[in-house]
């Protein structure tokens, strides 16, 4: 079964500054990533997603995340935080079967200080 | 398109009342999916849905949830009876092809 790890629960960052989340998965094959993100009393909106190819994947309000094999890796990266970049953000794996379910972590809580 | 929506957004109950969460999908979409969401687990799946047969049911944590999805345009959830414990945010998610998700706001449910 998969699995994901997101090792940070909560990140500060300042406006303007860079910030990468980590995310770990565990699965047999090549999975298939996802980032969410979800704002306070909201549900979860879709930024990114890597399903083969180009390891590095661009996605909504500037993020961009990359895969890494070898490392079992798919971080998320923004090279300057807004503040209305603040909510949770959910890293999620999906088996390569028929079926779309998806497997999230637990989630990294950004904070933007001004 | 009005997206995936829930109902109620809210619901305070009290301990042993049933409970019923509604979610319309977006149509045309043959996936459905329900995700329970707490600070202590996250976000776990309960039960998914294809063409409205339910598919995996392995994430229902006990006799007291039930799923149907009577048809196309509509599926409920309900608990019943309620515990505290069940407290949470309970998410619909509607699927179009691969991975292809919809969330919905929620319903977020308070057992007191």
């Amino acid at each position: 079964a998969q699995s994901v790890t997101q090792p940070d629960i909560h990140i500060t960052v300042s406006e303007g500054a860079s910030l990468e989340l980590r995310c770990n998965y565990s699965y047999g094959a090549t999975p298939y990533l996802f980032w969410y993100v979800q704002s306070p009393g909201q549900g979860l909106q879709l930024l990114l997603k890597y399903f083969s190819g180009d390891t590095l994947v661009q996605g909504i309000k500037g993020f961009e995340a990359e895969f890494k094999r070898s490392q079992s890796s798919f971080n998320l990266r923004k090279p300057s935080v807004h503040w209305s970049d603040a909510a949770e953000y959910f890293c999620a794996v999906g088996a390569t079967g028929t079926a779309s379910k998806l497997t999230f972590g637990t989630g990294t809580r950004l904070q933007v200080t001004l | 398109d009005a997206g995936v929506i829930q109902s109620p957004r809210h619901e305070v109950t009290e301990m042993g009342q049933e409970v019923t969460l509604r979610c319309k999908p977006i149509s045309g979409h043959d996936y459905l999916f329900w995700y329970r969401q707490t600070m202590m687990r996250g976000l776990e799946l309960l039960i998914y849905f294809n063409n409205n047969v339910p598919i995996d049911d392995s994430g229902m944590p006990e006799d007291r949830f039930s799923a149907k999805m009577p048809n196309a345009s509509f599926s409920t959830l309900k608990i019943q009876p309620s515990e505290p414990r069940d407290s949470a945010v309970y998410f619909c998610a509607s699927v179009q092809g691969r991975y292809g998700y919809t969330f919905g706001s929620g319903t977020r449910l308070t057992v007191v």
